[in-house]
Formats: C-alpha cells, sequence, structure tokens
C-alpha cells in the first residue's frame, strides 16, 4: 500500500494569513501515460463527511473559493490557503488514488491562532 | 444534483453483523464505482472496498476481505455494506462515497455517515 504523510499534524495561523500543509507519498503518483498526479485535497469539518477540495494535484473542484490551491508532482504536495478565514477551521487529508487501496494521510488540524 | 442517503445509526453487541444502506439518486447509478470507508472517531479515513454497481464486482481491503461484502440493488440504486464479527476496533463513522469517474477514485460526493457502535 502506498503510504501518506502529513505534516503538520496540526497548525494554528491567523486570519488573513497564509497557510501551508505538506502531502509525502513513498512511491511517485505520477502516472507518466497520461502525466497526471493522482493526489486529492478534502477538507472535514466536525460531523461532516468529507468535503474534496482539490483532484489531480491542482484542479480546484467546483465551488472551492479560489484561496485553496494545489502543487506537488511526483511524491511531495502542498495544499495552501492563501488567505485564512474562520471557516476554514477542519481538518485537511490527501488521499492517492493511483493505486487500490486508495490511502489517505493521518490529517493535519488547522485552527485559528 | 448527486445525493447519497445512508440508513440510521446502529448499536451493536460484539460478534454481531451489521447492514448498513446507502441510496443514490440524481445520476445514472450504474454509470459509476461506489466505495465504503470508515473513520473510527478522532482519527482518520479507512478505504474498505468498492463495488461496481453495473455488474456487482466487488473488491475489498486486504483486512476486511474475511469478513465484508458489498453488493447493490439496481432496482432502488442502493448498495449495501455488511461488517460481520464485529469488535470494538469496529465503533467507526461508515461512509457510502461515490468515484469521480473511472479511473479515478476520488470522492467528490459522500453519504451522510452511519455511526456503528459496538458495546457489549
Amino acid at each position: 500500500d502506498i503510504v501518506m504523510t502529513q505534516s503538520p499534524d496540526s497548525l494554528a495561523v491567523s486570519l488573513g494569513e497564509r497557510a501551508t500543509i505538506t502531502c509525502k507519498s513513498n512511491q511517485s503518483l505520477l502516472y507518466s501515460a497520461n502525466n497526471k498526479n493522482y493526489l486529492g485535497w478534502y477538507q472535514q469539518k466536525p460531523g461532516q463527511p468529507p468535503k474534496l477540495l482539490i483532484s489531480w494535484a491542482s484542479s480546484r473542484e467546483s465551488g472551492v473559493p479560489a484561496r485553496f490551491s494545489g502543487s506537488g508532482s511526483g511524491t511531495d504536495f502542498i495544499l495552501t490557503i492563501s488567505s485564512l478565514q474562520a471557516e476554514d477551521v477542519a481538518v485537511y487529508y490527501c488521499q492517492q488514488y493511483l493505486n487500490t487501496p486508495c490511502t489517505f494521510g493521518q490529517g493535519t488540524k488547522l485552527e485559528i491562532k | 444534483q448527486v445525493h447519497l442517503v445512508q440508513s440510521g445509526a446502529e448499536v451493536k453487541k460484539p460478534g454481531a453483523s451489521v447492514k448498513v444502506s446507502c441510496q443514490a439518486s440524481g445520476y445514472t447509478f450504474t454509470d459509476y464505482y461506489m466505495h465504503w470507508l470508515r473513520q473510527v472517531p478522532g482519527q482518520g479515513l479507512e478505504w474498505l472496498g468498492i463495488i461496481n454497481p453495473s455488474g456487482g464486482v466487488t473488491t475489498y481491503a486486504q483486512s476486511f476481505q474475511a469478513r465484508l461484502t458489498m453488493t447493490r440493488d439496481t432496482s432502488t440504486s442502493t448498495v449495501y455494506m455488511v461488517l460481520n464479527s464485529l469488535g470494538f476496533e469496529d465503533t467507526a463513522v461508515y461512509y457510502c462515497a461515490r468515484a469521480a469517474g473511472l479511473g479515478a477514485n476520488i470522492f467528490p460526493n459522500w453519504g451522510q455517515g452511519t455511526l456503528v457502535s459496538v458495546s457489549s
């Protein structure tokens, strides 16, 4: 199974400041046949299912605010929130979907400083 | 609009079985694979398995193969998950999630979750 590791485990950022979460996989998520990275990012708030923010490492889902962006390739990926809003307090997960079983990072808890 | 509605919370004793349903609407049921995942309270996400609603073919996570069964009913656009031989460690919220497309096992659509509590 592909192992996904996020850092940090928790993060406190001031409102309006940038938040950065990293995700590393123990093997490349770049599929050479289509040059796509099979990596997604989710946001989960208490009592709710995860919400998909980003697929293919950098493609923002419809309706997701532009302050959320994804970058990276191969084994190293980043989720950036450019200007933190109060409603962004949540746990964030990365997920690889190159191989079955799909696997998730352990999560990063984002709070307001 | 895609909608996935799961059955209600369950309380089971150790050794029992649980059946959770997930009724889909808003799209052609047989066109998208459905996955089941779970989340132990306060912990991360664990993938359990996948079912192709078209033919009923399933693939399970290795650690659940002996006690997990997924089925579907195309007449009601419903998928089912049965987990046998429950232990305390199976206490979790169980989710169904629809894949984004063929070869894209990422999940833009989730059910609301079903809490399964295993207690003596």
